[in-house]
């Protein structure tokens, strides 16, 4: 079976240039979460979905960030503008509804801002 | 406040040394212990759940354990291929049921 697939695996680009991450989660997995991932901070929840609508977005750092779930089997998280302390590896996750259940990562989105 | 301690920082074995990871939390209502092996350019891998003081889980080399305070992950006799960084994680309380609380990780690294 496809785990969580985030694409793309690289991006760099210059300060104030919109940023597009995707990711299409597991197949049968109602909830879709994003997190952002530094040394300094380790692994850090920035929204999740359930059946595509955002539960909870207290994580996202600022407005810059938006996130999108237009179906089941698409996420968008969007940075407009960009700004140097964004770089990080970005986390696409997803499971079967429920607290309890274990999260499945993809391979992340490792974001250099200029 | 949620929280999740992970100790050591860094662990550095030998082939065949055995040891033990300790992840440490303070949350209300524990609704599960999730731990996830995450390699060098790639995401988190998840490995095991527990859910209750007492339980154990066990994989290959790895065993994972639970009591009221704290989980341990035993690795008996580690091989190289086993060097990695184990992160523990819970679901926070109170607020959404999807917020999963990562403690910053343990980088173990197994020599031949």
């Amino acid at each position: 079976d496809a785990g969580v697939i985030q694409s793309p695996r690289h991006e760099v680009t210059e300060m104030g240039q919109e940023v597009t991450l995707r990711c299409k989660p597991i197949s049968g997995h109602n909830s879709l979460f994003w997190y952002r991932q530094t040394m300094m901070r380790g692994l850090e929840l920035l929204i999740y979905f359930n059946n595509n609508v955002p539960i909870d977005d207290s994580g996202m750092p600022e407005d810059r960030f938006s996130a999108k779930m237009p179906n089941a089997s698409f996420s968008t998280l969007k940075i407009q503008p960009s700004e140097p302390r964004d770089s990080a590896v970005y986390f696409c996750a997803s499971s079967l509804p429920g607290g309890s259940q274990p999260q499945h990562f993809g391979d992340g989105t490792r974001l250099s801002i200029l | 406040e949620d929280q999740v301690t992970q100790s050591p920082e860094a662990l550095r074995l030998q082939e065949g040394e055995s040891s033990s990871l300790n992840c440490s939390y303070t949350v209300s209502g524990l609704r599960g212990l999730f731990w996830y092996r995450q390699d060098p350019g790639k995401g988190p891998e998840f490995l095991f759940t527990l859910y209750s003081a007492g339980e154990e889980k066990e994989k290959e080399r790895l065993k994972a354990t639970l009591t009221k305070k704290e989980s341990f992950l035993h690795i008996t006799a580690p091989k190289p291929e086993d060097s990695a960084t184990y992160l523990c994680a819970v679901p926070g309380y109170g607020g959404s049921q999807g917020n999963l609380i990562f403690g910053k990780g343990t980088k173990l690294s197994v020599k031949p």
